[in-house]
């Protein structure tokens, strides 16, 4: 089972932040935070991932409170193309053999 | 970046046949590659883990002698679904860990297969 909750849809007005929300309340201490989005017929692609420090990169910015307990994503000026279902998937690394379980998502609407 | 190439994007075949689904990593070794299955509205859903040079994984209720994976190289891994039938149509995407970079590099994905089964 998925380690993660998510709301099932949020909607987005273009221009604006969009914060998403991911909790992960039995994260263990050497379990990273990853945020994947896939848009319609695509594979999945890679956003951020973080350990315990806010991360930003050229997508987004991801925030993981003090107790590591849930997180937000970030995409701080969201386009129609941001339109897309984004997962949150917590692990220890991506580069290991484990499977990685998907949880059902947030399917962000931006709207013009 | 490390990049995951996968074969065909779409394929049509009639109930019955076989098809076979290749997943490529580009510029970096996977001695794991794993194979999801995405039926429409609805999340992936890990099918079996292939493995270089040993058997495949399967997730329970997915049959292996219908689903057969063949992990023949490093940079390859291959699903072939035999005497397919239209529950078999849906979008399969394969992924694969790791890079060049550092312990926590991301999950690389293919770009999927859409399966239509007629």
């Amino acid at each position: 089972d998925a380690k993660t909750t998510q709301p099932t849809s949020m909607d987005c007005a273009e221009g604006r932040a969009a914060n998403l929300p991911c909790n992960h309340s039995t994260i263990s201490g050497n379990e990273y935070v990853y945020w994947y989005r896939q848009i319609h017929s695509q594979g999945p692609q890679y956003i951020i991932h973080g350990l315990k420090n806010n991360e930003t990169n050229e997508m987004a910015s991801l925030i993981i409170t003090e107790d590591r307990k849930s997180s937000t994503l970030i995409l701080p000026h969201a386009t129609l193309r941001d339109t897309a279902v984004y997962y949150c998937i917590v692990r220890v690394a991506m580069n290991r053999d484990d499977k990685i379980i998907f949880g059902k998502g947030t399917r962000l609407h931006i709207l013009p | 970046g490390a990049v995951v190439s996968q074969h065909p994007s779409r394929v049509i075949c009639k109930s019955g046949t076989s098809v076979k689904i290749e997943c490529r990593s580009l510029d970096f070794q996977a001695t794991t590659m794993f194979w999801y299955r995405q039926f429409p509205k609805q999340s992936l859903m890990l099918m079996a883990t292939s493995n270089e040079g040993s058997k495949a994984t399967y997730e329970q209720g997915v049959e292996k002698d219908k689903f057969l994976i063949n992990h023949a190289s490093l940079t390859l891994s291959t699903l072939t679904v035999t005497s397919a039938h239209p529950e078999d149509s849906s979008f399969y995407i394969c992924s694969a860990p790791g890079g060049r970079s550092s312990y926590n590099s991301p999950l690389h994905f293919g770009n999927g297969t859409r399966l239509t089964v007629t």
